[in-house]
């Protein structure tokens, strides 16, 4: 298989407990976003990397969420202190070099806080 | 937020009958991108959109992308029962690399 793949694909947490999530994009791509969506809404962009480097964050992307692709490869997403308005799912697309219009997405990771 | 506008919401339509739905922005985009989501799963690309006036079809869907840049419409034709889900449109700046989404169109087939 080839796609964008992640892990978990659910969590549950307690509120102020720390989650990682894991994202491996199809290995020829150098892009990787982050979008968190909520019911009933598009994804929202979190932020990007271009091979090991974040480029862009978006303000959604409080002090408590940090993200980091450490070989260009796989990436992680970490939220300390979770909230329950953390409760989501986190989406990871990647996308090949050059333009980076045609994002391919992973399943997801479905981020529910108690 | 998002600056995309999409609609319908929802529809709720009979197998083998057409679908249009659209997007329209108050911003110029240089790309139209038109996902499909199942309960659970990640957005599914269908369709990408480069040029303005550009019609490009992924077997019974047609994408356009409208002339002023700032709209694009998905058809379906002779729709089947796989094809409920959510459509999403996405959009991008000439600036950024960033997508903007529609809020998605739900679409249901009644039995």
């Amino acid at each position: 298989d080839t796609g964008v793949s992640q892990d978990p694909r659910h969590k549950i947490t307690k509120r102020g407990q720390n989650v990682t999530f894991r994202c491996d994009p199809i290995s020829e791509h150098n892009r990787l976003y982050w979008y968190r969506q909520t019911l009933g809404q598009g994804p929202e962009f979190l932020t990007y990397f271009q091979n090991e480097a974040q480029l862009e964050k978006s303000r959604l992307l409080s002090d408590r969420f940090s993200a980091e692709r450490p070989k260009g490869s796989f990436s992680t997403l970490e939220i300390q202190r979770t909230e329950q308005g953390d409760s989501a799912m986190y989406l990871c697309a990647s996308s090949p070099a050059g333009t980076g219009n045609e994002q391919y997405f992973g399943p997801g990771t479905r981020l529910t806080v108690t | 937020g998002q600056q995309l506008n999409q609609s319908p919401q929802s529809m709720f339509i009979q197998e083998g009958e057409d679908v249009s739905m659209n997007c329209t922005s108050s911003s110029i985009f240089n790309t139209w991108l038109w996902y499909k989501q199942d309960p659970g799963e990640g957005p599914v690309l269908l369709i990408a959109l480069y040029k303005a006036g550009e019609l490009t079809s992924n077997g019974r869907l047609t994408a356009q992308f409208g002339i002023t840049r700032k709209d694009s419409f998905l058809n379906i034709s002779a729709s089947i029962p796989s094809d409920v889900g959510i459509y999403f449109c996405a959009g991008r700046l000439d600036s950024n690399y960033q997508l903007i989404w529609g809020a998605g169109t739900k679409l249901i087939i009644k039995p």
